[in-house]
């Protein structure tokens, strides 16, 4: 089956720390796949996208590059900010084909908190 | 523009209640979600319309579950009757239509407490 895994949280960082949040995938077929961020008391929200190995999502100062070989897409920021404390999750759809085709999975969510 | 609207935002009831969930999607999106959302977990899809018809809805409990999306627009989730382990975070979600894996918007989810 399908499933996307992300690392532990939470994940407490000062503001201007690097952020690196570790997603892996697996599989049947070739995914698209996306972050979608959950900010205090409002619905997810899509962050960033590829959908094809090697594309690279950026948005809001966030990237992730979707990594075949490794079946990863790990989120990055070179800078966070207090107002990037939130819930991230990695997420995967599969393309046409079937009556799955456009369902999200997704992974368990990271809790980002940044200090000032 | 609008998001997606649902309501009611929280809901408390006993257990064997009946619980309705009502879900208003962004206009002119013809691809309607619901997920259910457990405490420390990521949203698991429940069921997916296309217009008024549902065509993935592998994941819906049957027996104590029920959806509707009359006439295309918005959709009502149903449970009947509800159990403890029910509680959690129902989402609706919808996108213009499936095809190229349109995005997705979330609504802000209804928070159901089965006691």
């Amino acid at each position: 089956g399908n499933s996307v895994t992300q690392m532990e949280g939470p994940v407490t960082l000062s503001e201007e720390a690097f952020l690196t949040i570790n997603c892996t995938y697996t599989a049947t077929g070739y995914p698209s796949l996306f972050w979608y961020v959950q900010y205090p008391g409002e619905g997810l929200q899509l962050l960033l996208k590829a959908t094809k190995a090697d594309d690279k999502g950026s948005n809001k100062g966030f990237e992730a590059t979707y990594r075949k070989e490794t079946t990863s897409f790990h989120l990055e920021k070179g800078s966070v900010q207090v107002s990037d404390s939130a819930v991230y999750f990695c997420a995967l759809a599969l393309g046409a084909g079937g009556t799955s085709y456009g369902k999200l999975t997704f992974g368990q969510g990271t809790i980002l908190t940044v200090h000032p | 523009e609008a998001g997606v609207v649902q309501s009611p935002r929280y809901k408390i009831i006993e257990k064997k209640q009946p619980v309705a969930f009502w879900c208003n999607p962004i206009s002119g999106h013809n691809t309607l979600y619901w997920y259910l959302q457990n405490l420390g977990q990521g949203p698991e899809l429940l069921i997916r319309y296309e217009n008024e018809e549902a065509v993935d809805d592998s994941q819906l409990p049957k027996d104590r579950f029920s959806a509707e999306r009359l006439k295309g627009v918005d959709s009502t989730l149903k449970i009947q009757p509800a159990e403890l382990g029910d509680s959690a975070v129902y989402l609706c979600a919808s996108s213009l239509d499936s095809r190229d894996l349109n995005e997705q918007f979330f609504g802000p989810g209804t928070r159901l407490t089965v006691l």
